[in-house]
């Protein structure tokens, strides 16, 4: 089943923040999240395991909730290349041989 | 780590041809890889997956006789899409994973595919 993604867009001026919010109705191991440019193949940006792990690379951060299975990407003080389509993938096993499902996807528009 | 290559990056062909897109796994073996449509403003939808060695799997309404699947070694595989049509143009993305390390699973960098 497809997670739900919330907000669908939006919108930010350089420097604000955003979390964008990644929920599933089944039981998750993983979350990955990943972002993608007009045009472009999706750039993976970090996975979550299971655990209730939360990590960051510079200044974009994630949470994974296993309890609530949900996950929430946290991007602060945006930069323009911040810009693109956010996705949150979900997986059910460590094992390669499964897919991930993905959400939706989030806008994110970064202004100057 | 992690490349995953993916041909070509975009393709024209008219309708009632056949068209092959490649995906190579270039620093691990995948005994699995996976294959995505993408239409415009949507999100990556599965079409199937691609196991070494044996028959693909695909996901509802996808009709594995238009879209071949070969996976033919641990670093290759291959959707064809035959008798190609209109609404076959789309954006294709094929991805794997490194099983050997956290990685997350790494995309191919996509097949335009426009029928006319």
């Amino acid at each position: 089943q497809q997670p739900v993604q919330s907000p669908q867009a939006v919108i930010l001026r350089e420097g604000e923040d955003a979390v964008i919010n990644c929920s599933s109705s089944k039981a998750l191991y993983s979350v990955h999240w990943y972002r993608q440019k007009h045009g472009e193949a999706p750039v993976f940006l970090m996975i979550l395991l299971k655990g209730g792990e939360q990590k960051g690379h510079d200044k974009i951060s994630a949470s994974f909730n296993e309890k609530k299975q949900q996950s929430s990407l946290y991007l602060t003080a945006s930069q323009l290349s911040y810009s693109g389509t956010y996705f949150c993938g979900t997986g059910q096993h460590l094992s390669g041989n499964t897919p991930l499902v993905f959400g939706k996807g989030t806008r994110l528009s970064v202004i100057a | 780590g992690a490349v995953v290559s993916q041909h070509p990056s975009w393709v024209i062909c008219k309708s009632g041809t056949s068209v092959k897109i490649e995906c190579r796994s270039l620093d691990f073996q995948a005994t699995t890889m996976f294959w995505y449509r993408q239409f415009p403003k949507q999100s990556l939808m599965l079409m199937a997956t691609s196991n070494e060695g044996s028959k693909a799997t695909y996901e509802q309404g996808v009709e594995k006789d238009k879209f071949l699947i070969n996976h033919a070694s641990l670093t290759l595989s291959t959707l064809t899409v035959t008798s190609a049509h209109p609404e076959d143009s789309s954006f294709y993305i094929c991805s794997a994973r490194d099983g050997q390390k956290h990685y997350g699973y790494t995309f191919g960098s996509g097949t335009r595919l426009t029928v006319v």
